[in-house]
């Protein structure tokens, strides 16, 4: 199976403020990864797809990039609905398997 | 408006069944690939298995850890997936995702909506 890891496990940052996350994949994985958002006692919502392709009704604040092993979400101005615990999650291959997620919270 | 809606979890003991349903409205259901997931609480998430349309054959992948013990169906007609869990085992204790699948490659798909879950909890 591929393995997915993500950082930094948790952030505290402000409202306003950018936020970069980074997921990497054991292998090599083309662009197949998506990011979702889950706030504590909901279901996942899907952010990006194929690593930088935003899901219609998504606020444009949101970005992905990277191709291979390496890619990142980026926040660029942080809102109070955006904190949250994110994940990517990789489907090039079976399993599909995701990320630990990381936690960004208020500083 | 795409919605899916879980049901059919509670309480089970160790060893014992229980099936879950996944009822969808807002889109073609016999066109789409159907996903479960799960979430162990305060855990991440873990991929279940998923069913194609039939259009690709209707046929299932399950991860490891369930493979042989649950199984995955469909009624197009209807626009519900079934999630049948057998000899289940404390571990398998979780919240229970249905979501559509969008853009599959091979054996995964993106989950790109999501139903608001069902509490499956094994326990004697």
């Amino acid at each position: 199976d591929i393995q997915m890891t993500q950082s930094p496990s948790s952030v505290s940052a402000s409202v306003g403020d950018r936020v970069t996350i980074t997921c990497r994949a054991s292998q090599g994985i083309s662009s197949w990864l998506a990011w979702y958002q889950q706030k504590p006692g909901k279901a996942p919502k899907f952010l990006i797809y194929a690593a930088s392709s935003l899901q219609s009704g998504v606020p444009s604040r949101f970005s992905g990039s990277g191709s291979g092993t390496e890619f990142t979400l980026t926040i660029s101005s942080l809102q109070p609905e955006d904190f949250a615990t994110y994940y990517c999650q990789q489907a090039n291959s079976f399993p599909p398997t995701f990320g630990p997620g990381t936690k960004v919270d208020i500083k | 408006e795409v919605q899916l809606v879980e049901s059919g979890g509670g309480l089970v003991k160790p060893g014992r069944s229980l099936r879950l349903s996944c009822t969808a409205s807002g889109f073609t259901f016999g066109d789409y690939a159907m996903s479960w997931f799960r979430q162990a609480p305060g855990k991440g998430l873990e991929w279940v298995g998923f069913i194609r349309s039939k259009a690709y054959g209707g046929t299932t992948e399950y991860a490891a850890s369930v493979k042989g013990r649950f199984t995955i169906s469909r009624d197009d007609s209807k626009s519900i997936s079934y999630l049948q869990m057998n000899s289940l085992k404390t571990e398998d204790t979780a919240v229970y995702y249905c979501t559509k699948g969008k853009y599959c490659s091979g054996g995964s798909c993106y989950a790109d909506y999501w139903g608001q879950g069902t509490l499956v909890t094994v326990s004697s």
